[in-house]
């Protein structure tokens, strides 16, 4: 079983300020990594798939990127709606799917 | 418009069973995988069981392998859990979403979710 590692667990930033969350998976993975946002009450949404492409309507400040066994998702200029709890969610091992711990991104 | 509605959470007792189930519309059911998350209260995400197109092939998380049944009806667009044997740990949000699909791009997974539905294990 691929396990992926999120951190930091929690990151507290400012509105305008650049997020960056790290996601590793214990086994390399391709580029087969998706991202998505949860807010309080929601159903995730899918922001990131293939690691590095942006989903339907998301906006231009979300990026992806890595492959292998290490991940990275930006959130450039924070906007108030940008804070919630972020998701990496793996299927290389597909039609099986494993999802990180997540990171609580809060208000500075 | 693309929805999923699931239904069937409830409160039942450990050991006991329930069924959920998810209406599907908006597009096209029978060309798509479709899976089940969960998540425990105040927890993390956890993918609990997907089903291929014409029900053939099914996967599920070892925790709940030999307990859960995945199933769908492609004529009713319907996705449903069979859960027996249900444990304290069970207790989540249960989310039905629409997995890969035939054409790759056109849809993506886990692009749809459902609003959830509730089971809570407890005496």
């Amino acid at each position: 079983e691929v396990v992926l590692t999120q951190s930091p667990a929690t990151l507290a930033l400012s509105p305008g300020e650049r997020a960056t969350l790290s996601c590793r998976a214990s086994q390399s993975i391709a580029s087969y990594l998706s991202w998505f946002q949860q807010k309080p009450g929601q159903a995730p949404r899918l922001l990131i798939y293939d690691a590095s492409s942006r989903a339907t309507g998301i906006p231009a400040r979300f990026s992806g990127s890595g492959s292998g066994t290490d991940f990275t998702l930006t959130i450039n200029s924070l906007e108030p709606e940008d804070f919630a709890v972020y998701y990496c969610q793996q299927r290389g091992e597909w039609p099986l799917y494993t999802f990180g711990r997540g990171t609580k991104l809060e208000i500075k | 418009e693309v929805q999923l509605v699931e239904s069937g959470g409830d409160l039942v007792q450990p050991g006991g069973s329930l069924r959920l189930s998810c209406a599907a519309s908006g597009f096209s059911f029978d060309s798509h995988w479709m899976s089940w998350v969960r998540q425990a209260p105040v927890k993390g995400l956890e993918w609990v069981a997907n089903i291929k197109q014409d029900g053939s092939e099914r996967n599920y998380v070892d925790s709940v392998k030999g307990r859960f049944t995945i199933s769908r009806d492609n004529t009713e667009e319907s996705l449903y859990l069979e859960m027996t044997s249900l444990r304290v740990d069970d207790t989540a949000v249960y989310y039905c979403a629409r997995d890969l699909g035939y054409n790759y791009g056109a849809s993506l997974p886990f692009d749809h979710w459902g609003q959830g539905t509730l089971v809570t294990v407890s005496s």
